[in-house]
């Protein structure tokens, strides 16, 4: 089984700013079958990446994807307003399809 | 367009079970897996389990294999989450969500809450 490490646990940044996010994997994910999700507060998690880098339809530009192996970043490249949520990365090759612990981007 | 809807709130007491529905619409229902996932208050996202609408397959997260089943009925293309012997740590959030044929999670339900109470 693929255990999810994410980090920082919360994320302090001002709208405009870049946010980084770490998602790393207990052992490597084949095929680079990773994906990232947003929930914003009250709201159904929507996906952003899959496949580690390919942005999910309708997604703007400024959500990119990257890593390989056992690492893997999403990067927000200017925080706007409804950016501010909890991002998860999810391993979705085969069972069991595990979640990350979640990373909240907080307004500072 | 894809939607799933899924069933109401519940209340149930410690040990008995639950049964949420997830209704799909907008696409051939036998086309993709079906995954649940469940988020309770506060935490993350848990993944418990696919159904294969076509043939009835099922994988399920082993700390609940014995409790969860997941079940179909292609004649209306919906999905069934069945959870038994409930105990309060089974308070959360249950979500169903479409499995795009690479598996990651395209589409999801607007989600069931079960609260577990005595």
């Amino acid at each position: 089984e693929i255990v999810l490490t994410q980090s920082p646990g919360t994320l302090s940044l001002s709208p405009g700013e870049r946010a980084t996010l770490s998602c790393r994997a207990s052992q490597s994910v084949s095929g680079n079958y990773l994906a990232w999700y947003q929930q914003q507060p009250g709201q159904t998690p929507r996906l952003l990446i899959y496949d580690a880098s390919s942005r999910a339809p309708g997604i703007p530009d400024k959500f990119s994807g990257s890593g390989s192996g056992t690492d893997f970043t999403l990067t927000i490249s200017r925080l706007e307003p409804e950016d501010f949520a909890v991002y998860y990365c999810q391993y979705h090759s085969s069972s069991p399809r595990t979640f990350g612990g979640g990373t909240k981007v907080e307004i500072k | 367009q894809v939607h799933l809807l899924q069933s109401g709130a519940d209340v149930k007491k410690p040990g008995a079970s639950v049964k949420v529905s997830c209704k799909a619409s907008g696409y051939t229902f036998t086309d993709n897996y079906v995954h649940w996932v469940r988020q309770a208050p506060g935490q993350g996202l848990e993944w418990l389990g696919w159904i294969d609408p076509k043939s009835g397959g099922t994988s399920y997260l082993q700390k609940l294999q014995g409790r969860v089943t997941l079940t179909r009925d292609t004649s209306i293309s919906t999905t069934y989450m069945e959870l038994t012997g409930l105990i309060s740590d089974d308070t959360a959030v249950y979500y169903c969500a479409r499995g795009h044929f690479r598996g990651f999670l395209d589409y999801w339900g607007q989600g069931a809450l079960v609260t577990v109470s005595s």
